[in-house]
């Protein structure tokens, strides 16, 4: 069955600096990948996907993230984080062909330290 | 603008009795929708797959009887949480894509706060 691991539960960065939120998922093919960001008591907002094609996904807000099939990862990056990035982030597989059905990572809160 | 609709967006109810919450595609089709539940500082859990027309499909350990899925058209699925307990109190979301399938958007509601007391 597909699964998503977030191992990271809670992450603090200074402002302005570099980021990197850790994904690994478990699927037999090739995965559709997400990124979801959630702001306290908010819906949720796609930050980008992967299908397929160019491994390298640039997103919204200046985060973009890598398909590395060998290490089975899909790690979400960000050079400078802003204070308005902290928020709760969830890496996500698609379960069916459609991608449809998610599947949600546990969740990685990232702080922003000024 | 939010393309697929919430409804309520909280809601206060005693034990023991029913709430119903509504999910609204709209300005697409949606021949399925999905509903997941998120306890606080917690992860979305997938509850049920909402088929147009047809039974829900439930995900392992979710209780048919208790979360209660109608997908009478294909712009609505509604989630009843009958006979609520405390311990159902959470943030339930759904989220519905356009039939026409992969290369359209992947829409999320805003969510619905429910609080049992």
């Amino acid at each position: 069955a597909q699964s998503v691991t977030q191992p990271d539960i809670h992450i603090t960065v200074s402002e302005g600096a570099s980021l990197e939120l850790r994904c690994n998922y478990s699927y037999g093919a090739t995965p559709y990948l997400f990124w979801y960001v959630q702001s306290p008591g908010q819906g949720l907002q796609l930050l980008l996907k992967y299908f397929s094609g160019d491994t390298l996904v640039q997103g919204i807000k200046g985060f973009e993230a890598e398909f590395k099939r060998s290490q089975s990862s899909f790690n979400l990056r960000k050079p400078s984080v802003h204070w308005s990035d902290a928020a709760e982030y969830f890496c996500a597989v698609g379960a069916d062909s459609s991608a449809s059905k998610i599947i949600f990572g546990s969740g990685t809160r990232l702080s922003i330290r000024p | 603008g939010a393309v697929v609709s919430q409804h309520p967006s909280r809601v206060i109810c005693k034990s023991g009795t029913s709430v119903k919450i509504e999910c609204r595609s709209l300005d697409f089709q949606a021949t399925t929708m999905f509903w997941y539940r998120q306890f606080p500082k917690q992860s979305l859990m997938l509850m049920a797959t909402s088929n147009e027309g047809s039974k829900a499909t439930y995900e392992q350990g979710v209780e048919k009887d208790k979360f209660l899925i109608n997908h009478a058209s294909l712009t609505l699925s509604t989630l009843t949480v009958t006979s609520a307990h405390p311990e159902d109190s959470s943030f339930y979301i759904c989220s519905a894509r356009d039939y026409r399938g992969l290369g359209s958007p992947l829409h999320f509601g805003n969510g619905t706060r429910l609080t049992v007391t």
